[in-house]
């Protein structure tokens, strides 16, 4: 069952202007939602999060924004730079943090 | 201390056999987490250890599969008679329940499975 879906497998966009990567989810019970970036041969690291009591959440170039009526995230990058090209994975968590669900993931590639 | 670390970071096998991993994680982390991840597909969550009691486990986790945290530190996974099929990254990763990290998970670089 795919509770958390990332419907664009890439994106391209050029150096300097905004990537928006997006994210739905179906379960309601999701209260916590995570962005990780993964590299080829590394493991996932986290980039950003936001709890369902928020509806943005910036972190220098990064702002995630959350609707919990359309259960869409969204992944906001200005200026995107050819260092974030990468995957970038959407997950989904309930408080007791047991079993995050992740996307299947969005390949950006930022273009000099 | 730099990280979860996971041991070995490739290993092929013959289908069959027999195939271990380990995970260490960040060192005061209470909770560690094994995920699958096949091609083109986010990491599938296998199963957690909260010190070394094991939690949870999805019902991905064949009898095949075994995981363990004896001292509540490092952890194994193993599978038996490894199948085509088992072939995938695995991820190890960590967590502490206190603090504002509690939600964040920190990955290992993974120990990727090919069953000849």
């Amino acid at each position: 069952d795919q509770q958390v879906k990332q419907n664009s497998p890439s994106l391209s966009v050029q150096e300097g202007r905004i990537s928006i990567l997006n994210c739905d989810y179906t379960n309601s019970m999701f209260d916590y939602f995570l962005w990780y970036k993964k590299y080829p041969a590394e493991g996932p690291t986290f980039l950003i999060s936001i709890s369902s009591i928020k509806d943005k959440n910036e972190d220098g170039r990064f702002t995630v924004f959350l609707n919990k009526s359309a259960k869409h995230l969204s992944l906001h990058i200005v200026p995107s730079q050819p260092g974030d090209s990468a995957v970038y994975f959407c997950a989904a968590s309930r408080d007791n943090n047991n079993d995050m669900r992740f996307g299947a993931g969005t390949r950006l590639t930022v273009k000099p | 201390d730099t990280g979860v670390s996971q041991d070995p970071r490739h290993k092929i096998t013959k289908r069959g056999q027999n195939v271990t991993f380990r995970c260490d994680p960040i060192s005061e982390h209470n909770r560690l987490y094994w995920y699958r991840q096949t091609l083109g597909q986010g990491p599938e969550f296998l199963t957690y250890f909260q010190n070394e009691a094991q939690l949870e486990k999805s019902r991905l986790l064949s009898d095949r599969f075994s995981a363990e945290r004896p001292k509540g530190s490092f952890s194994t996974l193993e599978i038996q008679r490894t199948e085509q099929g088992d072939s995938a990254m695995y991820l190890c990763a960590s967590s502490s329940l206190a603090g504002p990290l509690y939600h964040e998970q920190f990955f290992g670089p993974g120990t990727r499975l090919t069953v000849l």
